[in-house]
């Protein structure tokens, strides 16, 4: 069935260091939407890319999605605590426009 | 902003017992969905209905069940509960089912099942 994978599953990085995680999907996706959850919180929308070959940033964060339109990334340039948390992936089904969500990748800031 | 709110923040239960779950969004969306979140498996999608008395399966809809009578509440029910539904529950509400439009979540309940 349809699938979107999400690497790496954890990041450990200095404070200041960047930081980058990627999605594959197994299918060519409408668009692509980016959620993070903080540490004992709940995902929150971060942004949504539909076009083939988009670039929208968000001051520190710089989203990316493929000119296939299956695959995205996420960068965010020296990072800082507030950062902190796990940054999923998520892509319409086909069939239903239900959301297929990556596993998420956990950003850590090494003490 | 929208408003999603889970009835409980945590919730200890013994096996074999009937939970439910409540969820409540404040601005009029159509769909409404429950997801649970173990660690390492990301979100995986219970139930989720398009309106009112309107429900669809999702992926892993085994050991529940989910009831929509009013727009604004979408209840979650573990029919006997297990220690393998262990885990965190997400209900989320979405204005429409189009492509595009975004998830809001509530704050989530633990579900603890001894």
């Amino acid at each position: 069935g349809q699938q979107v994978m999400q690497i790496p599953q954890y990041q450990h990085v200095q404070e200041g260091e960047d930081f980058t995680t990627y999605c594959n999907s197994s299918t060519t996706l409408s668009n692509i939407q980016w959620y993070k959850q903080r540490p004992g919180g709940h995902p929150v929308f971060l942004i949504q890319l539909v076009k083939s070959g988009e670039v929208k940033k968000q001051k520190r964060l710089t989203f990316q999605f493929g000119e296939a339109k299956k695959n995205s990334s996420l960068h965010i340039t020296a990072t800082q605590t507030t950062d902190v948390g796990t940054y999923f992936c998520a892509g319409p089904k086909a069939s239903n426009y239900q959301l297929i969500w990556g596993a998420g990748t956990k950003l850590i800031i090494k003490p | 902003d929208v408003k999603v709110t889970q009835s409980s923040r945590y919730l200890v239960k013994r096996t074999g017992e009937k939970v439910f779950l409540e969820c409540v969004q404040d601005m009029d969306h159509e769909n409404m969905f429950w997801y649970r979140q173990d660690p390492g498996l990301g979100l995986r999608l219970i139930y989720f209905s398009y309106d009112v008395k309107m429900k669809e399966k999702g992926d892993i809809p085994e050991g529940y069940s989910v009831s929509r009578e009013k727009k604004e509440r979408f209840s979650l029910i573990l029919e006997s509960a297990s220690t393998n539904q262990t885990s965190m529950y997400l209900c989320a509400s979405r204005r429409r089912s189009t492509v595009g439009e975004k998830l809001f979540f509530g704050s989530g309940t633990q579900l603890s099942v001894l």
